[in-house]
């Protein structure tokens, strides 16, 4: 079935570093992928939605000069962010559509990212 | 955006049924998804049914909408240890809103033995 890949799982980085979160669709293409935040024991956030050649379209209160999304191809979207903080910590997962008719959508197995 | 509510803790003995329910309130759903989390692990997609849908099954798992009330349940029956994890209702208005989903906290459940 449709898999959608994230790399790295973890990630551990320094303060005032840029990290960045790939998202791949393993077998199908995806014009549209959905970038979600989850902190401990809450529910996922949507941030952004990454659209395949054009800007992605970034949530309420979202930066967009600390959470840069690059949807390059049909098949990869990236998750940059920008001079980490502690309070970036979070865990960090991508899904994209599979099914136009249901709305399925597959998700990436998610990224930890902690910052020190 | 639109409130997606469950409650955060159910405890069942093994073999027992469960039941997991959420309430949304965005009237424009179109899709109503439940969604499995495992410690430390991404989203697995259960089941999904569609607004215009009352009931669906899918061996152990029943999923339950009434749409009036928009209250939406998840039955597992004989629910197993391996059952343990975090559960998320989650609803989208589909295509307007590109698919996007709004989820729930996550009911996060126990099976006892």
């Amino acid at each position: 079935g449709a898999v959608v890949s994230q790399h790295p799982s973890r990630v551990i980085c320094k303060s005032g570093t840029s990290v960045k979160i790939e998202c791949r669709s393993l077998d199908f293409q995806a014009t549209t992928m959905f970038w979600y935040r989850q902190f401990p024991k809450q529910s996922l956030m949507l941030m952004a939605t990454s659209n395949e050649g054009s800007k992605a379209t970034y949530e309420q209160g979202v930066e967009k000069d600390k959470f840069l999304i690059n949807h390059a191809s049909l098949t990869l979207s990236t998750l940059t962010v920008t001079s980490a903080h502690p309070e970036d910590s979070s865990f960090y997962i991508c899904s994209a559509p599979v099914d136009s008719n249901t709305g399925e959508l597959f998700f990436g197995e998610g990224s930890r990212l902690t910052v020190l | 955006g639109e409130d997606v509510e469950q409650s955060l803790f159910l405890s069942v003995r093994e073999g027992d049924s469960s039941v997991i329910n959420c309430t949304y309130t965005d009237s424009s759903s179109t899709y109503l998804y439940w969604y499995k989390q495992e410690p430390g692990a991404g989203l697995q997609l259960l089941t999904y049914i569609f607004s215009n849908m009352d009931m669906k099954q899918d061996q152990r798992l029943t999923v339950l909408l009434n749409k009036k009330d928009k209250h939406l349940s998840l039955r597992i029956a004989d629910t197993q240890t391996g059952d343990s994890a975090i559960y998320f209702c989650a609803e989208t208005e589909g295509s307007n809103s590109g698919y996007a989903l709004n989820f729930g906290k996550g009911t996060s459940l126990l099976v006892t033995p």
